[in-house]
């Protein structure tokens, strides 16, 4: 079984700053990475993934996130945070070899600030 | 629109009454999820199918709860005797279960909400 931790449930930035909202998870097996944003009254949609390889994964809208065995973290930064940022971000792990149901933490509240 | 598409997008209920909420995945993907999100949390796996087979239920599924996938298109997931405790958004997701590069395509989700 797999948990995740997301450690911030709200973090409040101004707009250019950058940004960085952390990640924690425990497995008993090797797992894949996910980060996923929601806006309101919406599905959520993939930022980025970590399966396998460079430990540094790129996603869109300019954001990114590094994969860390030892301390097992995926934690997600930006450089620099637009208005349209602002959303819930979900950090998000799966079982290698399972039926790839995602496990998610409880969310991040990115509010960027003008 | 190819996406996962969800229905109906919005539903009030009385507590007692039963609810049916449809999905369709994308066409060619295998592998269909549903997910229950309540206010201020992360979605929660409730149960998972592969082609028209269910293969696992999580244990908040209660006996109220029954979901299906007739043909491995489609799915419906019913809720009958609603009691408050189950206003949430109800999210459906499918996949491509190939190789290493599944990623899980999230419908806009369905909420309900108990009265």
């Amino acid at each position: 079984a797999q948990s995740v931790t997301q450690l911030d449930s709200q973090v409040p930035v101004f707009e250019e700053a950058p940004v960085e909202l952390r990640c924690n998870y425990s497995s008993s097996v090797s797992v894949y990475l996910f980060w996923y944003v929601q806006y309101p009254n919406q599905g959520l949609q993939l930022l980025l993934k970590y399966l396998s390889g460079s430990t540094l994964v790129k996603g869109i809208n300019g954001f990114e996130a590094e994969f860390n065995k030892s301390q097992t973290s995926f934690h997600l930064r930006k450089p620099s945070v637009h208005i349209s940022d602002t959303a819930e971000y979900f950090c998000a792990v799966t079982g290698i070899g399972s039926a790839r149901q995602l496990t998610f933490g409880s969310g991040t509240q990115l509010t960027v600030l003008p | 629109d190819t996406g996962v598409s969800q229905n109906p997008r919005h539903k009030i209920t009385k507590r007692g009454q039963n609810v049916t909420f449809r999905c369709d995945p994308i066409s060619e993907h295998n592998r269909l999820y549903w997910y229950r999100q309540t206010l201020g949390q992360g979605p929660e796996f409730l149960t998972y199918f592969q082609n028209e087979a269910q293969l696992e239920k999580s244990r908040l599924l209660s006996d109220r709860f029954s979901a299906e996938r007739p043909k491995g298109s489609f799915s419906t997931l019913e809720i009958q005797r609603t009691e408050q405790g189950d206003s949430a958004m109800y999210l459906c997701a499918s996949s491509l279960g190939q190789g290493d590069s599944t990623e899980a395509f999230f419908g806009q989700g369905t909420r309900l909400t108990v009265v």
